[in-house]
């Protein structure tokens, strides 16, 4: 079954500085992975997502991700934070196992501080 | 992007009523649509995939009989809490897309029971 880790709960950062936000998956097919964002009680945004090709994915509002098969992991990066990017994040995979379904980590509450 | 309207956004009804959500898709024909339920501070729990024209699919631990999902065309899917309690309280959110290449997620409704 698929599963999703997302390692840190909160990560406080200054205002400027570079950020990674940590995922890993698990699942025994092909996977899709995507990056979510969510601002208080609203819905979720898509940041990025990987279908297929190359690695390294750039999405919205500067974000970027690099899909390593290997260590099945889907970080989330940003070389220079802005008080706006203050969110929480969802890493979340899918696969057609069972049916289609997207599986969400827990969040990462990225705060960003001045 | 495409747009999924979820309403209504906030909803406070008494216990043992119950009350319905709609989320429509206003630009495109979703032919599946998943309803998720989250938690203060958690990620997304898948609740149920809904099928236009057929019976939904519920995950594990999800009453049927008390969340009713209705997909009667590829613009409409409804949830309906059924003789709602305290602890159905929680923040209700729907998606649909094309498969797999991208979900679009409604709004959100936050339901308080009292």
């Amino acid at each position: 079954a698929q599963s999703v880790t997302q390692l840190d709960s909160q990560v406080p950062v200054f205002e400027e500085a570079p950020v990674e936000l940590r995922c890993n998956y698990s699942s025994s097919v092909s996977v899709y992975l995507f990056w979510y964002v969510q601002y208080p009680n609203q819905g979720l945004q898509l940041l990025l997502k990987y279908l297929s090709g190359s690695t390294l994915v750039k999405g919205i509002n500067g974000f970027e991700a690099e899909f390593n098969k290997s260590q099945t992991s889907f970080h989330l990066r940003k070389p220079s934070v802005h008080i706006s990017d203050t969110a929480e994040y969802f890493c979340a995979v899918s696969d057609y196992v069972g049916g289609f379904k997207t599986i969400f980590g827990a969040g990462t509450r990225l705060f960003v501080k001045a | 992007g495409a747009v999924v309207s979820q309403h209504p956004s906030r909803v406070i009804c008494k216990s043992g009523t119950s009350v319905k959500i709609e989320c429509r898709s206003l630009d495109f024909q979703a032919t599946t649509m998943f309803w998720y339920r989250q938690f203060p501070k958690q990620s997304l729990m898948l609740m149920a995939t809904s099928n236009e024209g057929s019976k939904a699919t519920y995950e594990q631990g999800v009453e049927k009989d008390k969340f009713l999902i209705n997909h009667a065309s590829l613009t409409l899917s409804t949830l309906t809490v059924t003789s709602a309690h305290p602890e159905d309280s929680s923040f209700y959110i729907c998606s649909g897309g094309q498969v797999p290449t991208e979900a679009f997620f409604g709004q959100g409704t936050r339901l308080t029971v009292v």
